[in-house]
């Protein structure tokens, strides 16, 4: 069983740039697991940022930004606010009407 | 404006059976993509099930094959999951999402409702 992988937690200052990444594994992440990323406060429902690899959902602001890094998807939040603070879901599309999310990252900003 | 309801958690026993609605309106639902998510308390995310937006096909994850089923009734805009001989780990919010079509996402979650299977 493929496991789809995300850091445990990260931190970053107010302000600051972060990318938090999506692997597989096994096997390199590219655009034909359709990346996508989600982001969810203690209580919420999850709120979707990137789809697609690096398209924006409606709404989101354009310090998130995706893209591929490597073998990994990767979510990239530059002029990190406050609100900022979530864990943060990538999810892959693993064909045949199948789909797995990582084990989320929890992001601090401080 | 997309809405996503969903209703029908609460508490059951192991073995016993429950099934959760998810009322939509703001979007055709009948030639949209939907499935549920399931988040057990203080874990991560898990993909469910999905019946697909031309309505021929449905999956599910290997957690629930065989003992859940997806449906949905499109004269009630209306999603539903049947789920049968419930576990203790069946315990979690689940949520409703709407696909967005050609992307293999969901651009919509509903507000979730909460399952605990329980003695």
């Amino acid at each position: 069983q493929t496991v789809v992988t995300q850091e445990p937690s990260f931190s970053v200052a107010p302000g600051g740039t972060v990318t938090l990444t999506c692997g597989l594994s096994s096997g390199s992440v590219s655009t034909s697991y359709y990346p996508s990323w989600y982001q969810q406060t203690p209580g919420q429902a999850p709120r979707t940022l990137i789809y697609s690899t690096k398209t924006r959902s409606s709404g989101v602001p354009d310090r998130f930004s995706g893209s591929i890094l490597g073998n990994r998807a990767a979510l990239t939040i530059t002029g990190a606010q406050a609100d900022d603070e979530s864990d943060y879901y990538c999810m892959l599309y693993m064909g045949s009407g199948n789909w797995v999310f990582g084990g989320g990252t929890k992001l601090a900003v401080l | 404006e997309v809405q996503l309801l969903e209703s029908g958690g609460g508490l059951v026993q192991p073995g016993g059976s429950l099934r959760l609605s998810c009322a939509a309106s703001g979007f055709t639902f009948s030639s949209t993509g939907m499935s549920w998510v399931r988040q057990a308390p203080g874990k991560g995310l898990e993909w469910v099930s999905l019946f697909s937006r031309d309505g021929s096909s449905t999956y599910y994850a290997d957690s629930v094959e065989g003992r859940f089923t997806i449906s949905r009734d499109n004269s009630k805009n209306t999603l539903y999951l049947q789920m049968n001989s419930l576990r203790v780990e069946d315990t979690a919010v689940y949520y409703c999402a709407k696909h967005l079509v050609g992307t293999k996402s969901f651009d919509c979650w509903g507000q979730g409702t909460l399952v605990t299977v329980s003695s």
